[in-house]
């Protein structure tokens, strides 16, 4: 079945402690990327990866890390998590310039 | 920069009335894409656009795109309870290889 998985799907966690939510598509996608979701904000781009070894800043970057060392996988990290990364947040991949599909989602809890 | 608006933010309906959502861009698009989201899920994929002034139509959902391809909208006739969640457009910033920006979404409630 294609599927995008990402783990965990929930996380409480406490400031400044290094984390890192995996993301892993099945699909043989060049594009992938990560959002958050906040209410009355949409879903905000974070980081993308045209390919493996290929990520660029979306519009969220800061405090967050991704790297794209296999096609299939694009680990998001927060290496000092604060409070206000408490989100929703989703991983999605695609061909380029086409439909774009996504996973389950991660909520994250930082106190 | 690019920025991408989409009218109402919510909107209530009765069941079987009509529903349509507007999306506006600040800049000319190569093309547009629209996702639904249902509540507590992950958004899913519902249509592309690319041509100026293109019209699509899935059962219900009618998807139009700009003369200018500047603006989209969706309408949704006869409304029904499964349409109930929040209808995103998304856009790429330059090309299909770049970053995407999607719109704050336009979250519609259906009543039985």
């Amino acid at each position: 079945e294609a599927q995008v998985t990402q783990n965990p799907r929930y996380l409480i966690t406490v400031t400044g402690k290094k984390l890192t939510v995996t993301c892993s598509q099945n699909m043989n996608h060049e594009y992938m990327s990560w959002y958050r979701q906040d209410p009355g904000l949409g879903l905000r781009q974070i980081y993308y990866s045209m390919n493996v070894e290929v990520t660029d800043k979306g519009d969220v970057p800061e405090g967050y890390k991704v790297s794209r060392k296999e096609k299939r996988n694009f680990p998001l990290i927060l290496e000092s998590p604060s409070p206000n990364q408490t989100s929703l947040y989703f991983c999605a991949s695609s061909f380029w310039g086409a439909e774009q599909y996504f996973g389950p989602g991660t909520r994250l809890t930082v106190t | 920069g690019q920025q991408v608006m989409q009218i109402p933010q919510y909107q209530h309906v009765q069941e079987g009335e009509d529903f349509t959502t507007y999306c506006n861009s600040s800049t000319t698009l190569s093309n547009i894409q629209w996702y639904k989201q249902r509540p507590g899920g992950h958004p899913v994929f519902l249509i592309q656009l690319v041509k100026s002034g293109e019209v699509k139509k899935q059962k219900r959902l009618t998807f139009q795109f700009g003369e200018a391809k500047k603006n989209s909208s969706l309408h949704i006739t006869a409304t029904q309870t499964t349409d109930v969640g929040t209808y995103f457009c998304a856009v790429f910033k330059k090309t299909s290889y770049d970053k995407v920006i999607f719109g704050p979404g336009t979250s519609l409630s259906v009543i039985p």
